[in-house]
Formats: structure tokens, sequence, C-alpha cells
């Protein structure tokens, strides 16, 4: 069954540096979704994007975030200068219907901010 | 807006049964549960849409009530395995994003 990949699976970075965190989603899938998770919370939604632009996003996605979409196969999250505060996990999803269909998680990228 | 869920917490023996609620104040386009195992990835379970709804089988299943306003998950006779987080994440609208729940943690024990 096809499934999100995502990498690294760990990510440990010194504070004030540049991440960026890799997905590739299901190939036929044509939404792309950013989520992150504090340690013991819940799964915070970061930015949806479909027919290469961001749909949505919310207000932990600013300045600091971008996503891009570089080659038809991989979609990447960006975080400049990165915080203490940064640190969780990263989830990617994709699915082919917004509402309709369920969004396939991959296993998450553990950022780790030093 | 974010979902309501109830309890935060529930704590079953083998082969008992619980119900996890997510309530919203107002109508939902749809509702999605997911379970998540600690350190893994959320896992889809189902989603409702309609109404009225119930869906599932005869282990877990969920519904959704007609004002499209409440969801219950219900997980029959439990097993060690059903141990995890669930969440249910909701649209209000076609174009507003999934949010979830803060999620109910439940742990299933011999």
């Amino acid at each position: 069954e096809p499934e999100v990949t995502q990498t690294p699976s760990h990510q440990v970075t010194q504070m004030g540096q540049e991440v960026i965190l890799r997905c590739v989603p299901i190939s036929n899938h044509l939404y792309f979704y950013w989520y992150r998770q504090i340690l013991g919370q819940k799964v915070e939604f970061l930015v949806s994007f479909y027919n290469n632009e961001i749909s949505e996003k919310s207000e932990i996605f600013d300045d600091q975030f971008s996503v891009e979409r570089p080659d038809g196969s991989n979609f990447t999250l960006k975080i400049r200068s990165t915080k203490l505060e940064d640190s969780a996990m990263y989830f990617c999803a994709s699915n082919r219907d917004r509402g309709y269909q369920p969004q396939h998680f991959g296993d998450g990228t553990r950022l780790s901010i030093l | 807006q974010q979902p309501v869920q109830s309890p935060q917490a529930v704590i079953l023996r083998e082969g008992e049964d619980a119900v996890i609620n997510c309530s919203s104040s107002k109508a939902l386009y749809s509702v999605h549960w997911y379970r998540q195992k600690h350190g893994e990835a959320p896992v889809f379970l189902m989603i409702l849409l309609k109404g009225g709804e119930q869906k599932g089988h005869e282990k877990i299943s969920a519904s959704f009530n007609e004002k499209k306003q409440q969801s219950s998950l219900y997980l029959t006779a439990s097993q060690l395995s059903y141990s995890g987080t669930y969440f249910c994440g909701t649209y209000a609208s076609g174009n507003t994003p999934l949010v979830f729940g803060k999620g109910t943690r439940l742990s299933v024990i011999a």
C-alpha cells in the first residue's frame, strides 16, 4: 500500500539555524499538509497546499515557515532561524479530496533545537 | 474552531467498553477519527459526513448526530491493542482546515 514518507526521521539543529523537512506524498494525492505536535499535546495544523500554492495556513505558520513542492514529488517545509520552541514532531499528510477522504500521515520528523 | 473531546483520559480492563465524544458549538462539515500510538503517526479510523450517520464494525464504530455537532466513537470489548490517544478532527466547512481536538488517552490493561 502506498504511503507518505518523511525524511529525516530525527533532526537535531542549533538554535538560529535553518532546517528543511522533506516529505514524499502518495503519488496520486492532490492535497498536502504539514502538522506539528509538541510532545504530549495535540496535533496542530500548520499549512495546506493544493495546486502548487498554499490554500490555508494557521497563525503558527508565520514568516519563519515556508513550503515548496520543488519537483512534483517532494513537498518540503523550511523553518528559518529556528527557536527552542520549534522542537516538536512534524507530520506531513496527503489526500485526494479534502473533506471526503482520509489524510494519510507520514511517520514524522522529530525536530530537536538545541 | 477546535472540537472538544471528552473524556481526556480513560483506563479500561480488557473486554470493557468505552465511548469517546467529540463536540462542536456549530454544525460540522465532517468528522474524522484517528488513533495515535506513542511515538507513531496518527492512523485513520473513519470519516463521518452525514447527520445521523453510523459507521464502523461491531468492535469500533462511530456516530454523527443529526445536527452534525457531536460525534461519538464506540470501542467495544476493548483489547490491549486499542491503547493509544484518539483524536477527532473536524472540518467546519469545505474551505477550512482539519482541526484536531486535544485527544483522549485510552489505556487498556489486562
